[in-house]
This record gives C-alpha cells, sequence and structure tokens, in this order.
C-alpha cells in the first residue's frame, strides 16, 4: 500500500537557518505530493503540491520538488523565521482515489 | 468563506458516554473526511463521504464508531460508549472534486475519562 517516510523530529534551528525535512513515499502509479503545515491548536493547512515528475511546488518561500527516481520530495526553505515553528506533514494521494496517505510530521522549532 | 466548522473545540466526557462530533464543510465541496491525531499513531482516516454518500469506512476502529452526513453541510461522528483510549483530535475536511488538497477544521480535542 501507499506509505509516506519523513525524517523524525523535533528540528530546532536558529532564525536564518536553512531547512531541510527529507520526505521519501511509496505508492503505486503517479502519485501527488504535498506538504501540509500545523500551527498549535489548529488543523493541518496545505502548504505546496506538486502533481507530477520534476514539478517544483512552492509557496511562502518554502519549495519541494517531487523526484520520481528517487520517490523523494523533501521541503526546503533558505531562510527559516521563528513563526514557521510548527509540525510539517509530507503526503500523498494516487491512484484516483480521494484518500490522502499523511507521514507522521516532523516538528520545527525556530529559536530566535 | 468561514472554512470548515466544527464543534465542540473541546470535549470531556466520561467513560461509556455517548459523544457526538460535528462538521460543516466547505459549501460546494464534494468530499467530506473524518480523522483522527494521536501521538502514537498520527494520522489516521476514519471514514470519507462523497456527495453525502459513505464510500471508504475500513479506518472505523469499530462498531462503537458511526458518522453520518444527512445533507452537504452537516457530518457527524459519533463515539457510544467512549473509552479512554479513544481520547484524541477529530478532524473533520473536505475538498471539491477537481482540487488537490484537502481543506481541514480547527479539530475537537476529545479527552475521555
Amino acid at each position: 500500500g501507499d506509505s509516506v517516510t519523513q525524517m523524525e523530529g523535533p528540528v530546532t534551528l536558529s532564525e536564518e537557518a536553512f531547512l531541510t525535512i527529507n520526505c521519501t513515499y511509496t505508492a503505486t502509479g503517479y502519485p501527488s505530493l504535498f506538504w501540509y503545515v500545523q500551527y498549535p491548536g489548529e488543523g493541518l493547512q496545505l502548504l505546496l503540491k506538486a502533481t507530477k515528475a520534476d514539478d517544483k511546488g512552492s509557496n511562502k518561500g518554502f519549495e519541494a520538488t517531487y523526484r520520481k527516481e528517487t520517490t523523494s520530495f523533501h521541503l526546503e526553505k533558505g531562510s527559516v523565521q521563528v513563526s514557521d515553528s510548527a509540525v510539517y506533514f509530507c503526503a500523498l494521494s494516487s491512484g484516483g482515489y480521494q484518500k490522502v496517505t499523511f507521514g507522521t510530521g516532523t516538528k520545527l522549532q525556530v529559536i530566535p | 468563506d468561514a472554512g470548515v466548522i466544527q464543534s465542540p473545540r473541546h470535549e470531556v466526557t466520561e467513560m461509556g458516554q455517548e459523544v457526538t462530533l460535528r462538521c460543516k464543510p466547505i459549501s460546494g465541496h464534494d468530499y467530506l473526511f473524518w480523522y483522527r491525531q494521536t501521538m502514537m499513531r498520527g494520522l489516521e482516516l476514519l471514514i470519507y463521504f462523497n456527495n453525502n454518500v459513505p464510500i471508504d469506512d475500513s479506518g472505523m476502529p469499530e462498531d462503537r464508531f458511526s458518522a453520518k452526513m444527512p445533507n452537504a453541510s452537516f457530518s457527524t461522528l459519533k463515539i457510544q460508549p467512549s473509552e479512554p483510549r479513544d481520547s484524541a483530535v477529530y478532524f473533520c475536511a473536505s475538498r471539491r472534486r477537481e482540487d488537490y488538497g484537502y481543506t481541514f477544521g480547527s479539530g475537537t480535542r476529545l479527552t475521555v475519562v
């Protein structure tokens, strides 16, 4: 079945540091890939998406590139801010189904 | 657009009691999903609806859980009787057929004591 593996947290960075959160997936066919962000006490919000190989999703300074050859969708940001502190979830949907499979989440803490 | 609205935000109940969680999806969204989030198991899909019809309830833990969607603007998730292991944050999400991503509600934090 479909699965998503992402790096365990928490990840602690200083403000303005470079961020990478690794994500790899297993799926049948050609899934769509997503990053969601969850701020404390809130629901998940779609951060960015990519629907085919080599697509780059981007939003709010975050980027992720759909790498079919390595089945990866790593999240990056060049300079993190304290306000980026949250839990980040990698996710996929595949096979025409409406279900989305989520990773376990990576908590990011950015300190001033 | 008010987003996906869930109520209550917090619920504390005693073991054995019935609990009903409510969700109002975004108008025009075709799909509605119920998820449960715990530290141990992460996000689990419980059930989802398409045009008010339950499509896949394979994630519902057991017969104590039931979900309904009587119309396009309202859904309930009921637990009867509740148990301490049901303590979790329950999220409702909705989407349109042509969209890729979900819109999540703010969740209901359920504590069963």
